[in-house]
């Protein structure tokens, strides 16, 4: 069964440092989407993309946060400079359309922790 | 703007209860779909089961049933005969079905933390 890929599962990196996470969405899937889930609470949009265009960044802490999608294909999401607050869960998803009744199909994550 | 209320922060049930997960939401669309993901420790989001705001029977998805109450906002999650492998979090979430061209991210609900006890 297709799914959605995700590297590195777990990053531990010291605030102000750079870090970047990479996700593979499933075959054919035109919409991909960044989460951020902080422990205990349920995941927040981050970023939304249609093939290669933003959909919706309204979520995305531009002075830090940046996301990419050049191909249409995979994405990454970067931080610079990491700070504190930024621990958490980093969910990618991806659906095969944008309107309509489509699931989101999510990546097992990527657990960040910043020191 | 949309909103999931979920108001069981934990609950700890019996294995082979049935067990109800409650949720509500608040939205002016129109067209709207209710989902329901369960997250265990190892943190992927797993998709359960899905209503749609004009769908006139409630889904179900074999053990799992949707409880949906339109007219009091109500989307609750049934979990029949629980087992063991149930306990997880569970995270109820909604999006604009038809949004017209704009972003269709989900908006969750902060979670149940569902225990089953032998």
């Amino acid at each position: 069964e297709a799914e959605v890929a995700q590297s590195p599962r777990y990053k531990i990196t010291e605030k102000s440092q750079a870090v970047a996470f990479w996700c593979d969405p499933i075959s054919g899937h035109a919409t991909l989407y960044w989460y951020r889930q902080i422990l205990g609470q349920g995941p927040e949009l981050l970023v939304q993309f249609q093939d290669e265009s933003v959909v919706d960044d309204s979520q995305l802490p531009k002075d830090r946060f940046s996301a990419e999608r050049l191909k249409g294909v995979d994405s990454t999401l970067k931080i610079q400079p990491a700070e504190l607050g930024d621990s958490a869960m980093y969910l990618c998803a991806s659906s095969l359309a944008r309107q309509g009744v489509h699931e989101q199909y999510f990546g097992p994550g990527t657990r960040l922790t910043v020191t | 703007a949309q909103k999931i209320t979920q108001t069981q922060p934990g609950m700890f049930v019996q294995e082979k209860e049935a067990v109800t997960l409650d949720c509500t939401y608040d939205t002016s669309d129109p067209s709207y779909g209710l989902f329901w993901y369960k997250q265990p420790s190892s943190g992927e989001m797993i998709f359960l089961i899905y209503q749609g705001s004009y769908d006139q029977q409630n889904a179900t998805e074999g053990r799992y049933s949707l409880n949906f109450q339109k007219a009091r906002k109500s989307a609750n999650l049934v979990i029949s005969a629980s087992q063991l492998g149930d306990s997880a979090m569970y995270f109820c979430a909604m999006r604009d079905i038809y949004s017209g061209g704009g972003a269709d991210g989900l908006t969750f609900g902060k979670g149940t933390h569902l225990i089953i006890q032998p």
